[in-house]
């Protein structure tokens, strides 16, 4: 099994401040996908990176994949509170399975 | 679209209680997924399923059974509960291929608590 690791484990910021989290694998992943997970709920697809240095924006947030498809990261700009959560990895594992990282937990404060 | 349904929202057991979490999907996806996720450990693959009649084992599997009687219904079966498998488990199912790859919908979890 692949694993993800993922930094930093938890991060507490104030509104406006700029972030960036990073996935990190010793192992070549085809892709890589991150998700958002709210208190009491499942985890959301943001996004998936396919090819090697791929950036992807999605308004605040831009995800990019690394050269060499062994890492990832995530940058917010000017936070809000409504970006709080837990931020997971996932790359694909066997079969169609996927490998999730332990996750960095975000807290915005007003 | 109501999507992955998981049932119960929470449930405490004791020690050596059977019980079983219901999932259900109305997407029509063929593959779908259990999850336990503990503190610090992200989400671990206990079982999985490629279709009806198919399930196979992922990284957790003991201690609990499963079985795909139709493509909409997933359920996971704890047979005699133990103390190590508290935790939060979620269901998944997956829509295959496309050219954004493949993605995962999670059910809303159910938390467990085993005494």
């Amino acid at each position: 099994t692949q694993l993800l690791e993922q930094s930093p484990q938890f991060l507490s910021i104030q509104e406006g401040e700029n972030l960036t989290v990073y996935c990190n694998s010793s192992s070549v992943f085809s892709s890589l996908q991150w998700y958002r997970q709210e208190p009491g709920e499942g985890p959301v697809l943001l996004v998936t990176v396919v090819t090697g240095g791929e950036v992807k924006k999605l308004k605040r947030l831009t995800f990019q994949f690394g050269d060499a498809r062994k890492d990832s990261s995530l940058h917010i700009t000017a936070a809000q509170p409504g970006d709080t959560g837990l931020y997971l990895c996932a790359g694909p594992n066997y079969g169609q399975n996927f490998v999730f990282g332990p996750g960095t937990r975000l807290s915005v404060l007003p | 679209n109501a999507g992955v349904t998981q049932t119960p929202k929470f449930q405490v057991l004791k020690t050596g209680q059977s019980m079983t979490l219901q999932c259900a999907q109305d997407m029509n996806h063929e593959y779908m997924s259990w999850y336990r996720q503990d503190p610090g450990m992200g989400l671990r693959l206990i079982h999985y399923s490629v279709g009806a009649g198919i399930t196979d084992q992922g990284e957790v599997p003991n201690g609990y059974n499963v079985s795909r009687s139709t493509t909409e219904d997933f359920p996971l079966r704890l047979l005699s509960a133990a103390p190590s498998q508290t935790s939060v488990y979620f269901c998944a199912s997956t829509r295959q291929g496309g050219g954004s790859g493949e993605k995962l919908f999670f059910g809303s979890g159910t938390q467990l608590s085993v005494l």
